[in-house]
């Protein structure tokens, strides 16, 4: 079955502490990105990569790294999370830019 | 800056009526426009993906259009069902840049 699949769903954290946001396809895409989504602002992209070793900046990257060092896998890392932080982060696959997009079922950030 | 509106913000209609959500973007140069469906607090599924080249797409009770030149897409839903309650979103995929716009959301509800 294709599947998105990112890890932990759920986390709560003090500011400050380094986590990583884990996650992996299995359909051998190429684009892969992740996103927050917050109340009143929708979907924003954080950071996006094209292939292995080629990553680029979305819309909201500042406190976030990612990498992509093999294809099925694109953790988000946050250094120090923030409370501003705090946020719904999808992570998602497509085989390129012409096809459908798969996204992950979300994970809740909560930073304190 | 590639910008995605959706109109309305949210719709309430009795079931078996017809649904039509707007969605309009501020640059033409995409590869294709996606509509998904999120419902509370889940991830993101697609429904319909148009390919720049294309006016329309259909699957079952869902028809989606796209005028690239004018910037719109219109998602129409025969028939509406109360399970076809949700948050319905648009995102275009920029050719400049590869980034993934989303506009902020349409919330259906269908009435029983």
């Amino acid at each position: 079955e294709a599947q998105v699949t990112q890890n932990p769903r759920y986390l709560i954290t003090v500011t400050g502490k380094k986590l990583t946001v884990t996650c992996s396809q299995n359909m051998n895409h190429e684009y892969m990105s992740w996103y927050r989504q917050d109340p009143g602002l929708g979907l924003r992209q954080i950071y996006y990569s094209m292939n292995v070793e080629v990553t680029d900046k979305g819309d909201v990257p500042e406190g976030y790294k990612v990498s992509r060092k093999e294809k099925r896998n694109f953790p988000l890392i946050l250094e120090s999370p923030s409370p501003n932080q705090t946020s719904l982060y999808f992570c998602a696959s497509s085989a390129d830019s012409g096809n459908t997009i798969y996204f992950g079922e979300g994970s809740w950030l909560t930073v304190v | 800056k590639q910008e995605v509106t959706q109109i309305p913000a949210a719709l309430s209609v009795p079931e078996g009526e017809n649904l039509v959500l707007n969605c309009s973007f501020t640059d033409s140069a995409i590869y294709n426009l996606q509509w998904f469906r999120q419902d509370p607090g889940k991830g993101l599924t697609s429904l319909l993906l148009i390919q720049s080249s294309q006016r329309e797409q259909t699957s079952g009770r869902l028809n989606a259009s796209l005028d690239k030149s004018s910037g719109r897409s219109t998602l129409y839903i025969a028939a509406s069902q109360p399970g076809d309650s949700a948050t319905y979103l648009c995102a275009v995929f920029s050719s400049n840049d590869y980034k993934l716009s989303f506009g902020a959301g349409t919330t259906v509800t269908v009435r029983a």
